[in-house]
């Protein structure tokens, strides 16, 4: 059964305090890796596409890779406003367009 | 250029009632999509559409209809709602496959729903 799983499920973090989330998941036939940032009350805001292992992308402090395995999504130097609850999800198998399955995501707290 | 809007932004029903949520998209977007969302559950794909007047069932389709009579609209169903549908209602939209275009998902603002 295709899982993906994200740690930790909740994060605390020190302004300018470097972290790094992860995301693992357990699929046939990965098409995609996306990553969203969700902030309280609001939907899901893109972030990035990952479609093969070894890429990797930035923006701003923020830079998602990607291995066979798992995704990682390094926060440089946070600051508050980075606060938020960040989802992954992955595209996987064939006829997969559009049908995307979320890990439960990581609440992370910037604190001045 | 709004992307993607939900109405209404909360609601609350007694079990048994009947509502509907509906979504517009201004993305000219072929494929829309229902989710929910649960805490600790990460969010689970209700139906999706891949155009106009067709529809499909995704990975938690029971207990919700849903039509897609225009391109930029989506409508979910709940004909006798029950509490295990308390939960918080997305819409998304992106291009389709065969457009060549990003696969990306863009989400409304959500629904929160209540069933007493």
């Amino acid at each position: 059964e295709d899982q993906v799983t994200q740690s930790p499920e909740a994060l605390r973090l020190q302004e300018g305090e470097s972290s790094s989330l992860n995301c693992s998941y357990t699929v046939s036939g990965l098409r995609g890796l996306f990553w969203y940032r969700q902030d309280p009350g609001k939907g899901p805001e893109f972030l990035f596409t990952l479609y093969s292992a070894g890429e990797e992308k930035e923006k701003e402090r923020l830079k998602a890779t990607l291995t066979k395995k798992e995704s990682f999504l390094h926060i440089t130097a946070p600051k508050p406003e980075d606060s938020a609850t960040y989802l992954c999800a992955v595209q996987a198998g064939a006829d997969s367009w559009g049908k995307l399955q979320f890990g439960a995501g990581t609440q992370v707290v910037v604190t001045p | 250029n709004a992307g993607v809007t939900q109405t209404p932004k909360f609601r609350v029903l007694k079990t048994g009632q009947s509502m509907t949520l509906l979504c517009a998209q201004d993305m000219n977007h072929e494929y829309m999509y229902w989710y929910r969302q649960d805490p600790g559950m990460g969010l689970r794909l209700i139906h999706y559409s891949v155009g106009e007047g067709t529809t499909a069932k995704g990975e938690v389709p029971d207990g919700y209809n849903v039509s897609r009579l225009k391109k930029q609209n989506f409508l979910l169903g709940l004909e006798s709602a029950a509490p295990s549908q308390t939960s918080v209602y997305f819409c998304a939209s992106s291009y389709s496959r065969t457009s060549g275009i990003t696969d990306t998902q863009y989400f409304g603002p959500g629904t929160r729903l209540t069933v007493l």
